[in-house]
């Protein structure tokens, strides 16, 4: 059973709806990230918090809005998104970012297909 | 250029036969750390390995070893007497001390293990 739970699994949408992917982690880290992974494209760290703070935004487009109310739950706010944002997004946490040694934790992903 | 890479996209072995799987870095710090995770087709990544770039002693665990060697930057992976249950992909990864909040993915290598 994992320590970072992702919902919904599956998510189907049209490219005006908006969504929302929720992200929840049981392991008292303090770290937190969203990835994106395409099919045949590495791993893309799109953002980092930690200590409920954004460290990093790898260059995301506006359509995707992070949301980290605590250090347990991180958000991916979904709008207009475009068929190329059609992947399948992890969440992660580790027990502290700056301390580069601690490996992430992943959840099993939310497969996101835009019509 | 890749900073992670594994040049193995894909690779086929018989149940049994042992399977090396390659990884090489790249790095001007002088203080990183290099992970392997594994991502069965569930779709979650399990971390395997954690190594400190001033510890090159290699590292056993059941069938599973890693060779670490500074000279060539390089992390390889051996699984031996391969079994149908290690068929995933397989990814490398670097955390440099300068950008801990991003670890660097290397692309993946997908096993499988036909039985």
């Amino acid at each position: 059973e994992t320590g970072v739970t992702q919902t919904p699994r599956h998510l189907v949408m049209g490219m005006t709806n908006k969504k929302s992917l929720k992200c929840e982690q049981h392991l008292g880290h303090n770290a937190m990230y969203w990835y994106k992974q395409s099919a045949k494209k590495p791993l893309e760290l799109m953002f980092v918090y930690n200590f409920k703070e954004q460290t990093e935004n790898n260059s995301v487009p506006s359509r995707f809005s992070p949301e980290c109310p605590n250090s347990s739950h991180l958000f991916l706010h979904l709008h207009t998104l475009q068929p190329e944002d059609s992947a399948l997004y992890l969440c992660a946490s580790s027990q502290d970012m700056r301390q580069g040694n601690q490996p992430q934790h992943f959840g099993d992903g939310t497969r996101l297909s835009i019509l | 250029a890749q900073k992670v890479t594994q040049a193995q996209t894909e690779i086929s072995v018989v149940e049994k036969e042992d399977v090396t799987l390659d990884c090489v870095y790249e790095t001007r710090d002088t203080t990183y750390y290099l992970f392997w995770y594994k991502q069965p087709p569930s779709g979650e990544l399990v971390f395997l390995i954690r190594r400190n770039s001033f510890d090159e002693q290699n590292e056993i665990s059941g069938r599973y070893s890693w060779n670490f060697q500074k000279s060539t930057s390089s992390f390889n992976f051996t699984i031996t007497a391969s079994q149908v249950v290690d068929s995933a992909v397989y990814f490398c990864a670097l955390s440099e001390r300068t950008s801990y909040d991003k670890v660097i993915f290397g692309p993946g290598t997908s096993l499988s293990v036909i039985p």
